[in-house]
């Protein structure tokens, strides 16, 4: 069964960087785009990023251009998520989810999603 | 971007009771070419990472019950819950995919009265 799982949140002081991983199975992971989407505490959730199936093409939102990448590892199932420069307003649980489709696009539903890994941003 | 509205931003409901909750999105998520709209519906209860409920703004996700429903075209869409459960307290969440950014709505959270 596919399964999205991921890792690297923590307390961290602003200006600072961290990555987060999401570790996939259960799919042919190199197939498909991939997505994060974070939700600050108590709020709704906000799409951040996406990559294509191959890691060729990312597109963000305009909030974390600049700060953010996101990246894959198709070898190891792996996807990132690095982050610097660290804002308060970036606390948020952060979700990797998959695309319904496989191949090519970036505009999907997402068919499944990890538990989220919480990301402090605080002095 | 497109911009996504949901109403209300919550709702109470007896059980066995129907539950409406509407989206509006700030332009047609309707894609001519194929009819279809690019418009998803998100089940999130607490601690627990969203789930796919439907997708093309009214087709059911397997495995999710036949009470839940949507419905609606172009800009304006709707989910009901015909006879609303007690595991179905959460918060429900529209999203079009028409378009990158890919963007929710707010949110409606719904609560047995």
């Amino acid at each position: 069964q596919v399964q999205l799982v991921e890792s690297g949140g923590g307390v961290v002081q602003p200006g600072k960087s961290l990555r987060l991983s999401c570790a996939a199975s259960g799919f042919t992971f190199s197939t498909y785009g991939m997505h994060w989407v974070r939700q600050a505490p108590g709020k709704g959730l906000e799409w951040v990023a996406v990559i294509s199936y191959d890691g060729n093409n990312k597109y963000y939102t305009d909030s974390v251009k600049g700060r953010f990448t996101i990246s894959r590892d198709n070898s190891k199932n792996t996807l990132y998520l690095q982050m610097n420069s660290l804002r308060a307003e970036d606390t948020a649980v952060y979700y990797c989810a998959k695309r319904f489709h496989p191949g090519a696009g970036y505009g999907d539903y997402l068919d499944y999603w990890g538990q989220g890994t919480l990301l402090t941003v605080s002095s | 971007d497109i911009v996504m509205t949901q109403s209300p931003d919550s709702l109470a409901v007896s059980l066995g009771e129907r539950a409406t909750i509407n989206c509006k999105s700030s332009q047609s998520v309707l894609y001519s070419s194929n009819n279809k709209n690019y418009l998803t519906w998100y089940q999130q209860k607490p601690g627990q990472p969203p789930k796919l409920l439907i997708y093309w703004a009214s087709t059911r996700e397997s495995g999710v019950p036949d009470r839940f429903s949507g419905s609606g075209s172009g800009t304006d869409f709707t989910l009901t819950i015909s006879s609303l459960q007690a595991e179905d307290v959460a918060v429900y969440y529209c999203q079009q995919y028409y378009d990158i950014p890919l963007t929710f709505g707010g949110g409606t959270k719904v609560e047995i009265k």
